[in-house]
């Protein structure tokens, strides 16, 4: 089973350009990567998603190195209004979301 | 139309009570999904249904018992359950149910179970 290992937490500022990093060693072969964000009792929204190398949309960008047992998304300048949950996810055998990673954005 | 809607937003639900839980998409989605979050913990996939027809039960007790009446509309109907089940359970869609879709979600209806 492909099992995701995020960071718990982490702190930034407004401004700043945020990398989380998600590990997935036992990634397959036709496997996507997908990212989401979930705000307090709301649904988790989707952000990007990738296969290979890097992609970027209005919101984020994605980098997966050839290997892809990990990938990195990254926010350029978040705001406050960044500050949620992120969670990587994987699909293997089933649709198992790692546990996710709280970003805190401050003044 | 992107939206997927839950409903009711709240419910509260005795041990004996029999109630369910609504899901609707108008995106032409031919996979729809519950997940139940309880609080501080990623959210766990119960159920899934591709075509309308269930797909996959991620060996959910029994006195959850999802239905899928069209491709629009799921169902979770709820039975006897336990004061631990409380929590928010969200439901959400996809094109289908294939290894590079991205999921829409609902906002969600938050259960307590008393």
């Amino acid at each position: 089973l492909a099992k995701t290992t995020q960071p718990i937490s982490m702190d930034s500022y407004e401004g700043q350009e945020v990398n989380i990093t998600c590990s997935h060693n036992n990634i397959a072969t036709n496997d996507y990567i997908t990212w989401y964000q979930q705000f307090p009792s709301q649904g988790p929204r989707f952000i990007i998603q990738g296969y290979k190398t890097k992609v970027t949309n209005e919101v984020a960008s994605l980098f997966i190195p050839a290997d892809r047992k990990s990938s990195t998304l990254s926010l350029p300048r978040v705001s406050l209004s960044d500050t949620a949950v992120y969670y990587c996810l994987v699909r293997a055998s089933t649709l198992t979301f790692g546990k996710g990673t709280m970003l805190l954005v401050s003044p | 139309d992107t939206e997927v809607t839950q409903t009711p937003k709240h419910l509260v639900m005795g041990m004996t009570n029999k109630k369910s839980l609504k899901c609707e998409q108008h995106m032409g989605h031919r996979a729809m999904y519950w997940y139940k979050q309880k609080a501080k913990k990623p959210p766990e996939l119960m159920f899934v249904y591709s075509y309308e027809k269930l797909s996959i039960n991620e060996s959910v007790p029994s006195r959850f018992s999802p239905e899928c009446p069209n491709s629009s509309l799921l169902n979770l109907h709820l039975h006897a359950l336990q004061p631990e089940d409380s929590a928010l359970y969200l439901c959400a869609s996809s094109q289908d149910y294939s290894r590079g879709e991205t999921q829409y979600f609902g906002p969600g209806t938050r259960l307590l179970v008393l």
